[in-house]
């Protein structure tokens, strides 16, 4: 089944410095993508919802990107501040391939600390 | 906002001891999940439902059971508690399947097997 390994387990950045975490995935079918955060005390929160058809992505202080190709799906901060300070991670999934659940798999998890 | 809520927060039992942790979501969602988050594991799902009296085995079931009484409400229960499921517990809920929708997490309960 899918695999999703996601690096690194931990990643400190400057403020306004920018900061990559990267997910491989397994699948070649994996065609839905998500970026999760998690603040301190919380639950998981969508940052972004990616399709294979779409390759870059942009949200607000971040940008997503998807290499078929390699089978890798990165988040890069840019111009980290505080706030973003949080656990993130990666869900794949193959869609209706995924049987009633609609399979998701998670990647391990990357804790940002930004440093002021 | 989808609104989901957990309890207890946190929990304290013993080994054997008897857990059962709640769920309630608001936002008339048919699908609802249990996972469990355990350091460089990230999320594993535990149990999921896609409908009142609707129960479905996850990747990690062994030890946990699950009843969905209610569209609302979700609840994942250990009976014969042990030190390997001290975890953090989420829940969540989705309009529909996972793969392709947004999950709406609670806060999570910790809980710890001493």
């Amino acid at each position: 089944g899918e695999q999703v390994e996601q690096r690194p387990p931990h990643l400190s950045v400057r403020e306004g410095d920018s900061a990559v975490i990267i997910c491989t995935y397994t699948d070649p079918n994996s065609y839905y993508f998500f970026w999760y955060k998690q603040e301190p005390g919380a639950g998981l929160q969508l940052l972004m919802k990616v399709f294979s058809s779409t390759e870059i992505n942009e949200g607000q202080g971040f940008t997503v990107l998807l290499n078929k190709k390699d089978k890798q799906l990165s988040l890069n901060l840019t111009a980290a501040h505080p706030g973003d300070s949080a656990v993130y991670f990666c869900a794949v999934s193959a869609g209706n391939t995924g049987g009633l659940s609609g399979k998701l798999t998670f990647g391990e998890g990357t804790q940002v600390t930004v440093i002021s | 906002e989808a609104a989901v809520t957990q309890s207890p927060r946190n929990k304290v039992t013993v080994t054997g001891g008897n857990v059962t942790l709640s769920c309630r979501q608001t936002n008339s969602h048919n699908y609802m999940y249990w996972y469990r988050q355990d350091t460089g594991h990230g999320l594993r799902l535990i149990h999921y439902s896609y409908g009142a009296g609707n129960l479905q085995i996850g990747d990690v079931p062994d030890g946990y059971k699950a009843t969905r009484t209610t569209q609302e409400d979700f609840f994942l229960l250990l009976e014969l508690a042990s030190p390997s499921q001290t975890s953090l517990y989420f829940c969540a809920s989705s309009g529909d399947r996972a793969s392709q929708n947004t999950l709406y997490f609670g806060a999570g309960t910790r809980l710890s097997v001493l």
